[in-house]
């Protein structure tokens, strides 16, 4: 099993432009959330979904967009990306009857 | 509301030492716990897990974690430490099955490990 799969794993973009971290997972979970990790930060919220069709807002949502067209992908769109968003990125999946989340390697994304 | 508290961002051992990591939430509803650990340059692992059955929980690698209702802690626990135990420790929060996508995560305490 792959499990939850990030691409990229590294990324710079300079200031203003956008991009897409794609998330795919081979697990059928219901349920797929991304997170930022910054330093004694620990992992913020930004989006999640509970399903295909269906997302809502976590902590930091502001500058992020999310789709789930399918079960298996979840990606998370900058669109107009700053210094603030350099963090390291985490996609996680999980499904019912199951507390906990699987994690992606994550992406590590620098904005300049 | 849900949140979590990891007391110490750092905390430093002697290989074979007991290991301690504190943990403290606050949840308005009966919650589920989890110990996540990060080697460096990875993803998040999970440790182990509280879900309202045992109060000591039990998990990979030596750890566990005892559930302290009246405390509100969740403290990580390992008798003798390893240097293979070096790595960041996340405690985390949710307030159940249905809410696994809204994990709410501590800041992180980094454990290091003296030979």
């Amino acid at each position: 099993n792959a499990g939850v799969t990030q691409t990229p794993k590294f990324q710079v973009l300079k200031t203003g432009q956008s991009m897409t971290l794609q998330c795919a997972q081979d697990m059928n979970h219901e349920y797929m959330s991304w997170y930022r990790q910054d330093p004694g930060m620990g992992l913020r919220l930004i989006h999640y979904s509970v399903g295909a069709g269906i997302t809502d807002q976590g902590e930091v949502p502001n500058g992020y967009n999310v789709s789930r067209s399918t079960t298996e992908d979840f990606p998370l769109r900058l669109l107009s990306a700053a210094p603030s968003q350099t963090s390291v990125y985490f996609c996680a999946s999980s499904y019912e009857g199951k507390p906990e989340a699987f994690f992606g390697q994550g992406t590590r994304l620098t904005v300049v | 509301a849900q949140s979590v508290t990891q007391l110490g961002s750092h905390v430093s051992v002697s290989e074979g030492a007991l290991v301690l990591l504190r943990c403290n939430y606050s949840s308005s509803v009966p919650p589920y716990l989890f110990w996540y650990v990060q080697y460096p340059n990875q993803g998040l692992q999970l440790l182990l897990k509280y879900t309202s059955a045992a109060t000591l929980v039990k998990g990979i690698n030596g750890f566990e974690a005892e559930f302290k209702k009246s405390e509100t802690s969740f403290h990580l626990t390992k008798p003798s430490a390893h240097m293979s135990d070096a790595a960041e420790y996340f405690c985390a929060v949710s307030s159940g099955y249905s809410s696994a996508s809204k994990i709410i995560f501590g800041s992180g305490t980094r454990l290091s490990i003296r030979p």
